[in-house]
């Protein structure tokens, strides 16, 4: 299992621009989240999924948009960069039970906008 | 929404000497408690994790406590090693209904000397 891989691992965009952060896992996870950490900060959840089709915002969704079109991919679009979204970006999934279970994260994605 | 409190920011210990991380959450209906390693420009990774009907848990050099009355959990670190050197996160959920968020503190770097 490669668990969960996000591509690209870095990007440099120019203010304005858009761009699609793409998330995989092959777990079989029903859930899946995108998390944003700023330098020296915890993890803000940005937006989640219980499943296919079902997709919810988190802490800080503004800016930012999310599919959840199959149990494998959960990708995360940003339509007009800002210099405030530049920070680290990372996806991950957990496994659905009676009770919470760990959440398993990919390399993340370094995106700074200039 | 939940809150997580953690402290301190930094912590400086020598080699074989024990470190000690608190966290302290708002909500009450909080079960489960995740503790992340993450080394500099790595993914967060799960270290130990409790849950609310659990007082304490143990992993080798690393344990956890609850204290659901006082809202509060702590990591205690015996015997560290320069590779215990990282930015730790605790983390609570804000479970509702099959929802498993988890809110994060802002980290403690943990820098263990030789």
């Amino acid at each position: 299992n490669a668990g969960v891989t996000q591509t690209p691992k870095f990007r440099i965009l120019k203010i304005g621009q858009s761009m699609t952060l793409q998330c995989a896992q092959d777990m079989n996870h029903n859930y899946m989240y995108w998390y944003r950490q700023d330098p020296g900060m915890g993890l803000k959840l940005i937006y989640y999924s219980v499943g296919a089709g079902i997709t919810d915002k988190g802490e800080v969704p503004n800016g930012y948009n999310v599919s959840r079109s199959t149990t494998e991919d959960f990708p995360l679009r940003l339509e007009l960069a800002a210099p405030s979204q530049t920070s680290v970006y990372f996806c991950a999934s957990s496994d659905r039970g009676k009770s919470n279970q760990p959440q398993h994260f990919g390399d993340g994605t370094r995106l700074s906008i200039l | 929404g939940e809150n997580v409190e953690q402290h301190p920011s930094t912590l400086s210990v020598q080699e074989g000497d024990s470190a000690v991380i608190k966290c302290t959450y708002s909500d009450s209906a909080s079960n489960y408690f995740p503790w992340y390693k993450q080394e500099l420009g790595k993914r967060p990774q799960l270290i130990i994790d409790i849950r609310s009907n659990v007082g304490e848990k143990k992993d080798q050099r690393i344990a956890v406590t609850l204290n659901k009355t006082a809202k509060h959990f702590s990591l205690h670190i015996t015997e560290t090693q320069p590779e215990d050197s990282a930015v730790y996160f605790c983390a609570a959920s804000t479970s509702g209904g099959s929802n498993y968020k988890l809110t994060f503190g802002k980290g403690t770097l943990l820098t263990v000397n030789p």
